[in-house]
């Protein structure tokens, strides 16, 4: 299974754009790239994937590098209730997604 | 629309005593169905994944094991809980079709505490 590198917390202000870094060097190229978030005693949460094309949802944007070796997720106007765990997971047959540690994001009013 | 439903949501059990996690799935025919577990303060780990009725594969050899008796639902179980057991439990389900790239649904989980 491909691995992931994120950082382990980011901060953001409120209303500010978020730009959560995701490094998958040994991605395949058949992998999609999957990220969700998780907020306190709850599942997680899909946000948004893709596979080479940037993806825009209304959630957030994924903006995915040419070589697919790393991916950024945007989140545009950050509020409160972004605040929460963030997963970069690429995929595998029979959509079995492992989950790494995650970057914890802090936004701040 | 499709939902999850995981119950119970909190559980207290004693060491040694079984286990019964259960999970149905609705508004959806022949999803993948899955068990993941989050430790305190940890990542999730996949402990099960079922592509079928009957069909269970097991990611790490552990004190569980899962049954999917029917095609939107999924039992988490054990005979005699240990310590290390407690945890969040989550079970996710994901179209069948288009498997490699859709999205997991998760429940709302589990949260286990083994005395």
């Amino acid at each position: 299974d491909a691995k992931t590198t994120q950082p382990n917390s980011m901060e953001s202000n409120e209303e500010e754009p978020v730009h959560l870094p995701c490094n998958h060097s040994t991605i395949s190229g058949t992998d999609y790239i999957h990220w969700y978030r998780q907020l306190p005693s709850q599942g997680p949460e899909y946000v948004i994937h893709g596979l080479t094309s940037n993806v825009n949802n209304r959630m957030a944007s994924l903006a995915i590098a040419e070589d697919r070796k790393s991916s950024t997720l945007i989140l545009h106007r950050a509020t409160l209730r972004d605040a929460a765990v963030y997963y970069c997971i690429p995929g595998t047959s029979y959509g079995k997604l492992t989950f790494g540690q995650g970057t914890i994001l802090t936004v701040h009013p | 629309s499709q939902t999850i439903h995981q119950w119970p949501a909190t559980l207290v059990q004693p060491v040694g005593s079984p286990l019964s996690l259960e999970c149905t799935v609705e508004g959806t025919s022949n999803p993948n169905l899955y068990w993941y577990r989050q430790a305190a303060g940890r990542g999730l780990q996949l402990l099960f994944y079922s592509v079928g009725i009957g069909q269970i594969s097991s990611e790490v050899p552990q004190n569980l094991s899962a049954s999917r008796p029917q095609d939107r639902q999924f039992i988490l179980s054990s005979k005699k809980l240990l310590l290390s057991d407690s945890g969040f439990y989550l079970c996710a389900w994901k179209g069948s079709i288009g498997a490699y790239n859709s999205p997991l649904h998760f429940g709302n989980g589990t949260r286990l505490t083994v005395t």
